[in-house]
């Protein structure tokens, strides 16, 4: 079974105060990582998609990475909009005729101004 | 990126009630998909609706209790059915892009009393 752990859980800075979120996974055969971002009461909005170890994705102060095991989403001097529920989900690969997204359980992130 | 709409945004019921929530999407897509994000945890995945068949529900969930319509390409409805304390959860619909993301309604918030 396809399992994704994120870490921290929880994760306060301060402006400008650079950091990194960690997505580990486990799954048989890797067809797609996939970032996404969560306002409070909203559902969540499609980030990046990752394919193959050694992609990167940018996105205005953020940057996805991947490897083999796990991916990163680095938030290079973020503001206070910055602040969400940041999730991962991978998508196992065609062949395995599985194609749904297994998520983890997220990083909420809180800049302060 | 498709736009999708849900009804209702949030609702109060009672305990032993069932209730509908409606996903309509602006354009044709062949899967639609239900999720389930419970207080401080992440998606799970209810069931995927494809039009003119029966939805495939993944493990844990069964029609009698998550009754599923999907009359066309661009509307599915999901019921939550005799409802208790432990299905107050946010409900989401999603379709997926050309590339495996998922795109997300912004979620049907239900609180059972």
């Amino acid at each position: 079974e396809d399992q994704v752990t994120q870490s921290p859980e929880a994760l306060r800075l301060q402006e400008g105060e650079s950091s990194s979120l960690n997505c580990s996974y486990t799954v048989s055969g890797l067809r797609g990582l996939f970032w996404y971002r969560q306002d409070p009461g909203k559902g969540p909005e499609f980030l990046f998609t990752l394919y193959s170890a050694g992609e990167e994705k940018e996105k205005e102060r953020l940057k996805a990475t991947l490897t083999k095991k796990e991916s990163f989403l680095h938030i290079t001097a973020p503001k206070p909009e910055d602040s969400a529920t940041y999730l991962c989900a991978v998508q196992a690969d065609w062949a395995s005729n599985d194609y749904k997204l297994s998520f983890g359980a997220g990083t909420t992130v809180t800049v302060r101004a | 990126s498709a736009v999708i709409s849900q009804k209702p945004s949030r609702d109060i019921c009672q305990r032993g009630t069932s209730l509908t929530i409606q996903c309509q999407v602006d354009s044709q897509v062949t899967m639609m998909f239900w999720y389930r994000q419970q207080p401080g945890q992440s998606l799970t995945l209810i069931a995927t609706a494809n039009q003119g068949s029966e939805a495939t529900y993944e493990s844990g969930f069964v029609i009698d209790k998550f009754p599923i319509s999907r009359p066309n390409l661009t509307f599915s409805t999901l019921t939550v059915s005799n409802m208790s304390p432990e299905d107050s959860s946010i409900y989401l619909c999603s379709v997926d892009g050309d590339t495996g993301e998922l795109f997300f309604g912004e979620g049907s918030r239900l609180t059972v009393l």
